[in-house]
């Protein structure tokens, strides 16, 4: 079975600098996908970014960029120049591709991001 | 405006009671699913459909029950046999197509609190 694991519960940063948050993963598969969402106060879900495991390139958005490295089945998100409204839970998730697949998200504990002016 | 709604976004049950959230979609969307979120555990899948008049259990499906008999809705009952409900319930709905454009789209969440 699949699992994801964000091993920091917490983390802060000052306003315009630049924090990564890491994600790991357990796969047998080739195919997948992975995501970061982000849940403000709000808790409306909202995704972030994606990327698809076939796909050497990072995937970048705006501010919001990844490191995929597929070998160490690790994705990091890294935001730079942070804003206030970047404050929230990011949750890294895993999707699978293929045969059968029933486009189940599995969901890491999530990461609270803290951001100070 | 397209997108989920889940009603109500407050609701409280007395032990014993069962209790049903609603969950609709006008995205068109085929795939419809149910999360629970407790803290520090991420969000949990307890059930999901990927068409009408189907549905599987999720990883945490006791004490859950769901309907899918139309396209824009998929309510999900809390029995009392569930023995810990109270938490945070997010639905989401996916196209279902392939590729990495099949991402979910969340509804705002119903908290459900036992009391």
């Amino acid at each position: 079975a699949q699992t994801v694991t964000q091993s920091q519960p917490e983390m802060s940063v000052q306003e315009a600098e630049t924090v990564t948050l890491s994600c790991t993963y357990d796969t047998s598969e080739s195919d997948y996908y992975l995501f970061w969402y982000k849940q403000p106060p709000s808790r409306q879900m909202i995704l972030v970014i994606r990327q698809e495991a076939y796909k050497q390139q990072n995937a970048t958005e705006n501010r919001f960029s990844v490191n995929f490295q597929k070998a160490a089945k690790s994705f990091s998100l890294k935001i730079s120049d942070s804003q206030l409204g970047d404050a929230a839970m990011y949750f890294c998730a895993y999707r699978s591709e293929g045969a059968g697949n029933t486009d189940k998200l599995i969901f890491g504990t999530g990461t609270r991001l803290q951001v100070f002016p | 405006d397209g997108g989920i709604t889940q009603s109500p976004k407050y609701l409280f049950r007395k032990e014993g009671q069962n209790v049903t959230l609603s969950c609709e979609q006008n995205l068109n969307h085929d795939a419809m699913y149910w999360y629970r979120q407790d803290p520090g555990q991420g969000l949990r899948l307890i059930y999901y459909s990927q068409i009408v008049n189907d549905f599987q259990k999720g990883d945490i499906a006791e004490g859950y029950s769901v309907s899918r008999e139309k396209k824009e809705s998929f309510p999900l009952t809390v029995t009392s046999a569930q023995k810990n409900p109270t938490a945070f319930y997010l639905c989401a709905s996916s196209p279902r197509t392939s590729g990495p454009y099949n991402e979910q789209f969340f509804g705002p969440g119903t908290r459900l609190t036992v009391l």
